[in-house]
């Protein structure tokens, strides 16, 4: 079974511009969320979405955003690009939206904004 | 802030000595989770314990939780160079309605062959 799979690996912008990242989970799971990663802040929960909608949401302001398709698949979206937001964005699927179930990590997407 | 919180934040050790990590958090809980990163990769899961669980066992793993302290150890026995990683502790949090796992800092590892 393939893993969760994120594109693209590395990402390079510049302030201003919105970028979009992609995410496909596990064949089967229907909950995926996403998490930034950072030096200083470590990780930190961006959002959940579970059968296209969204379930749990982190501290974020609303220039982050997402959605999850019929399939599965997640995007997520942030506008307005700042400096902070260089950061490693893990996405993670499970089977169900439960918080005792395993998550599984993609290998994240590498932004660097400019 | 951070509800669980890795302790030490850095070990260095030799190969095949054990390696011990600490996690304390705030509030209460239904389960913690130990995951680990390589150099700046996705998280891999490693173990989860539920609250009602006070240790558990995965091949060279060991668990540990303490709810009555707020706190879970883990435990590598006969460490090698591949566990060289970051390992980090997760727990439940539910705040406004939202769920979430909220992730410590993390301890990096270095197993020197």
């Amino acid at each position: 079974k393939a893993g969760v799979t994120q594109t693209p690996r590395y990402l390079i912008k510049t302030r201003g511009q919105q970028v979009t990242l992609s995410c496909s989970p596990i064949s089967g799971h229907r909950s995926v969320s996403w998490y930034q990663q950072t030096p200083g802040q470590g990780l930190q929960f961006l959002f959940e979405y579970f059968s296209e909608t969204q379930r749990n949401k982190g501290n974020f302001p609303g220039r982050f955003s997402g959605r999850q398709f019929s399939n599965s698949r997640s995007e997520m979206n942030v506008s307005t690009l700042e400096l902070g937001d260089s950061a490693l964005y893990l996405c993670a699927s499970r089977l169900q939206g439960a918080l005792h179930n395993e998550q599984f990590f993609g290998p994240g997407t590498r932004l660097t904004v400019l | 802030s951070q509800q669980g919180e890795e302790d030490p934040q850095a070990l260095s050790i030799q190969e095949g000595e054990n390696a011990t990590m600490n996690c304390s958090y705030k509030t209460s809980i239904n389960n913690l989770q130990w995951y680990r990163q390589n150099s700046g990769r996705g998280l891999v899961h490693l173990i989860l314990i539920r609250s009602n669980e006070r240790e558990k066992h995965s091949g060279r793993l060991r668990v540990t939780l303490d709810t009555s302290k707020k706190s879970s150890s883990l435990l590598i026995t006969a460490s090698r160079a591949a566990d060289t990683a970051s390992y980090f502790c997760a727990t439940d949090r539910r705040e406004g309605g939202s769920e979430k796992l909220v992730f410590g800092k993390g301890m990096k590892l270095t197993v020197n062959p």
